[in-house]
């Protein structure tokens, strides 16, 4: 069974740009989570998508933003990309959409530097 | 904001020796997660314990929750230089309220296994 995919890899972005992550869940999870892992403050929740409809939102400025398509994956953008933005954006999934266990599963993120 | 503290920050020890890392928390909850990363790349999710359960194990893997006092550990048996990772406890908010869907994660322990 394949995992949370993520791309790209790796991105370098400058001040001001716009950038989209992308996340595919495993094959039967419905729900997708976002975090934001920055040096220095840890894994910080951004966003869940369930069945296509936001659930929750982190502490986070209305410039990061997202959606889930039909298929269930998942794209993140951020605006305006500010230095500190610069992080590993991990993606997660579950199966239960938090109903129950909300056991998540992480891909192996990507990696955003804003210079 | 972060759930609680793990400690110790930071644990070295011999090949085949055995790791405890500690893991408290703020609030009730549905259930505690444990997970490793390597290097900074995804995290791989080691176990989940309920709240209705005192101990479970997987493998080299040993799990305890006490909820009374808010805590956890994991005690990885007879280490190997493959262990070495951060490891990270995250726990699940039952359903409703603000923290719903997300995990809440800790600082994280530091493990270096020496060979």
């Amino acid at each position: 069974e394949a995992g949370v995919t993520q791309s790209p890899t790796h991105l370098i972005k400058t001040r001001g740009q716009q950038v989209t992550l992308r996340c595919s869940p495993i094959s039967g999870h419905t729900s997708v989570y976002w975090y934001q892992q920055a040096l220095g403050l840890g894994l910080q929740f951004l966003l869940w998508y369930d069945e296509g409809e936001e659930r929750n939102r982190g502490n986070f400025p209305p410039r990061f933003s997202g959606r889930q398509f039909p298929n269930y994956s998942s794209e993140l953008n951020v605006n305006a990309l500010e230095l500190e933005d610069s992080a590993l954006y991990l993606c997660a999934s579950s199966q239960d959409g938090g109903q129950v266990y909300n056991e998540q599963f992480f891909g192996p993120g990507t990696r955003l530097t804003v210079l | 904001s972060q759930q609680g503290e793990e400690d110790p920050q930071a644990l070295s020890i011999q090949e085949g020796e055995n790791a405890t890392m500690n893991c408290s928390y703020k609030t009730s909850i549905n259930n505690l997660q444990w997970y490793r990363q390597n290097s900074g790349r995804g995290l791989v999710h080691l176990i989940l314990i309920r709240s209705n359960e005192r101990e479970k194990h997987s493998g080299r893997l040993r799990v305890t929750l006490d909820t009374s006092k808010k805590s956890s550990s994991l005690l990885i048996t007879a280490s190997r230089a493959a262990d070495t990772a951060s490891y990270f406890c995250a726990t699940a908010a039952n359903a409703g309220g603000t923290s719903y869907g997300k995990l809440t994660f800790g600082q994280g322990t530091i493990l270096t296994v020496h060979p």
